[in-house]
């Protein structure tokens, strides 16, 4: 069954501490992207990967840190600099320039 | 400025009723436009995705228009059912991976 998931889909963070988002794909994409979504706002680009070890910063990426080991995987770190973490985090992949990009369910974090 | 406005912000319609959402843009270069339905507490999922070249299409009761001189994207939705309650967003394409812009959406509720 292929698709992209994104874990855990709730997660609670202590301010202060770092915390990771797991973003995973079985649809062999190469471009692999994060977004935030606040209420009544549109979704903001966090980091995007186009290929395995190699990423870029979008327009938010202040705060946030990724990797690219495997083509599958897209983890996002929330570090304690990023002044308001909480939010609706969308992961998303594409096979290709500028075709349709697929969506995970989402990840809601929330500062405590 | 590239930027893409969506409205009316809400919009409330009883069962069985029709209803036009509209999407207006300034994205330059311009590739593509993409319609995607959220539901609440869920990643967006693609309902169409039309080219400079197509000024309509159609996905079961969902269709979409587009004026690419006016810069200008319809979604009209007929005979509305309760699971079209939802948020819809208008994307737009300017080319590449990292450049979709995003509308702030439309959010629906269809009611009995």
């Amino acid at each position: 069954d292929g698709g992209i998931t994104q874990s855990p889909k709730y997660l609670f963070r202590k301010e202060g501490q770092n915390v990771t988002l797991s973003c995973e794909q079985n649809l062999n994409h190469d471009a692999m992207y994060w977004y935030r979504q606040d209420p009544g706002q549109g979704l903001r680009l966090i980091y995007y990967s186009q290929i395995v070890n190699d990423f870029q910063k979008g327009d938010i990426a202040e705060g946030y840190s990724v990797s690219r080991e495997k083509k599958e995987s897209f983890p996002l770190t929330v570090t304690s600099a990023q002044k308001n973490p909480t939010a609706f985090y969308l992961c998303a992949s594409s096979g290709a320039p500028d075709t349709e990009a697929f969506f995970g369910q989402g990840t809601r974090l929330t500062v405590v | 400025k590239n930027q893409v406005e969506q409205s009316p912000q809400s919009l409330i319609i009883l069962e069985g009723k029709n209803c036009t959402l509209q999407c207006n843009y300034t994205v330059s270069p311009f590739s593509n436009l993409r319609w995607y339905k959220q539901d609440t507490g869920r990643g967006p999922v693609s309902l169409t995705i039309m080219t400079f070249s197509e000024n309509t299409k159609s996905n079961g009761r969902y269709t979409a228009t587009l004026d690419a001189d006016t810069k200008q994207s319809s979604l009209h939705i007929t005979a509305s059912q309760l699971s079209d309650s939802a948020s819809y967003i208008c994307v737009v394409s300017p080319g590449g991976y990292n450049k979709l812009i995003f509308g702030a959406g439309t959010r629906l509720a269809v009611h009995p």
